[in-house]
């Protein structure tokens, strides 16, 4: 799920198929991860949160995934529909309890 | 209708002056920040504050000013130093209260040519 310079990493689904979409965090401390979707011109939008004590949180069509032995998040969308295409972030709370680490961003095309 | 606003929607300047982006929210949230965004990047921090009157620079804040004299606001200078201002820029409040979870504003486009 992270970019390396200028590329954001794309993930191509076909509609109707469910999404993964991965993250590896870099701080061990983190006790707090988010997931956002951001379409394009927007500010990003909260989809699921998940707190350390936790290994797995579920949404409407969503759920979110921490392997805190591999420092790993992942994102899995339901059903994907046109409308979930956008560019998904995850973030990490780190060492602060007011900031948060954001990751580069993976881009999610659906393919009608 | 309670969130975080941000105007405008895009601006436009000339190299060399300074320019304020505002945000404003009604979520009566404690903590509010500035992010910048590059095409195909993520979020960088510029400036955040917890608390009324008080404020922290960020990964990126060379170039930039903040203020928070009301609870409400926090507005962004962009400078004459910023070397490269043309980005997407994002404001977030959160409610600082064990809570992580940020809101965002719809953001501001600034150009400089």
């Amino acid at each position: 799920g992270e970019s390396v310079g200028l590329h954001l990493p794309t993930l191509s689904v076909q509609e109707g198929d469910n999404s993964i979409i991965n993250c590896a965090y870099s701080n061990s401390a983190s006790d707090y991860f988010i997931w956002y979707k951001q379409e394009s011109g927007k500010g990003p939008q909260f989809i699921i949160d998940i707190r350390s004590n936790m290994d797995k949180r579920q949404g409407q069509r969503v759920t979110v995934l921490l392997n805190k032995t591999v420092k790993h998040l992942s994102l899995q969308i339901a059903a994907t529909q046109p409308g979930d295409s956008a560019v998904y972030f995850c973030a990490e709370s780190g060492d602060s309890s007011y900031k948060l680490i954001f990751g580069s961003g993976t881009r999610l095309l659906v393919r009608p | 209708d309670g969130g975080i606003t941000q105007s405008p929607k895009y601006l436009f300047r000339k190299e060399g002056q300074n320019v304020t982006l505002s945000c404003e929210q009604n979520l009566n949230h404690d903590a509010m920040y500035w992010y910048r965004q590059d095409p195909g990047q993520g979020l960088r921090l510029i400036y955040y504050s917890q608390i009324v009157n008080d404020f922290q620079k960020g990964d990126i804040a060379e170039g930039y000013s903040v203020s928070r004299e009301k609870k409400e606001s926090f507005p962004l200078t962009v400078t004459s130093a910023q070397k490269n201002p043309t980005a997407f820029y994002l404001c977030a409040s959160t409610s600082g209260q064990g809570g992580y979870e940020q809101y965002f504003g719809p953001g501001t486009r600034l150009t400089v040519t």
